[in-house]
């Protein structure tokens, strides 16, 4: 079975500073990919990156990137510099590979951002 | 290359209607997943299906539930004898083709079923 956990409910960031979500995740197979969306308040999902779990480097998409520490199943999400725009909720997720491709997501709770000014 | 289309993106049914939800999927993408968020929950799989396939229903209601995604036209998630606990929003997500290990699911911007 597969487990995302993000212990992290609420996390508050000052504008133009970095912050850390936190996610750990529990599976047992080998190969599988990792995902971050988010979800703003009008609900849409937005893909942010994606970590492969044989990627030997950290996974960056602009002011994003995956700290990906594959012994101790996490896979936390750097936002740095945070915007205003920021403030959303945001899921990590993961997927194991089956056979040529990724199959269903399995998402954590959600960690909702506050960006003040 | 327009995204993952999905309609109605909010439907209002009574207890006991049938609720009909839409997904098409973005241009090239044959892989169609239908996801269920509850209110302060994260998504949670449904079902998985390729044009004309079921792959993965282990996560769709036995009861009431059923989805098809057909050789013309759009995925359809069908609930019968809707039930208030059926409230919800929907999600569909699509990707392409199995192109190796990267392959991102693109999320549409969901149906908001309320049931009343």
């Amino acid at each position: 079975a597969q487990k995302i956990t993000q212990t992290q409910p609420g996390m508050f960031v000052q504008e133009k500073e970095a912050v850390t979500l936190d996610c750990t995740y529990d599976t047992s197979d080998q190969s599988y990919g990792l995902f971050w969306y988010k979800q703003p308040s009008s609900g849409e999902m937005i893909f942010l990156i994606y970590q492969g779990s044989y990627d030997e480097q950290n996974a960056t998409e602009g002011r994003y990137s995956l700290n990906f520490q594959k012994a101790r199943k996490s896979a936390n999400l750097v936002i740095s510099a945070s915007q205003l725009g920021d403030s959303a909720m945001y899921f990590c997720a993961m997927s194991p590979w089956r056979g040529s491709t990724l199959g269903r997501l399995y998402f954590g709770r959600g960690t909702q951002l506050t960006v003040w000014p | 290359n327009a995204g993952v289309m999905q309609n109605p993106r909010h439907l209002v049914r009574r207890r006991g209607q049938e609720a009909r939800l839409r997904c098409s999927p973005m241009k090239g993408h044959s892989h169609v997943y239908w996801y269920r968020q509850l209110p302060e929950e994260g998504l949670k799989f449904m079902v998985y299906l390729q044009k004309e396939n079921i792959i993965d229903e282990s996560g769709m209601p036995k009861e009431r539930f059923s989805a098809e995604f057909p050789k013309e036209g759009p995925s359809i998630l069908r609930i019968q004898q809707v039930v208030r606990g059926d409230s919800a929003a929907y999600f569909c997500a699509s990707s392409p083709p199995g192109t190796g290990f990267r392959d991102t699911q693109y999320f549409g911007p969901g149906t908001r079923l309320t049931v009343l």
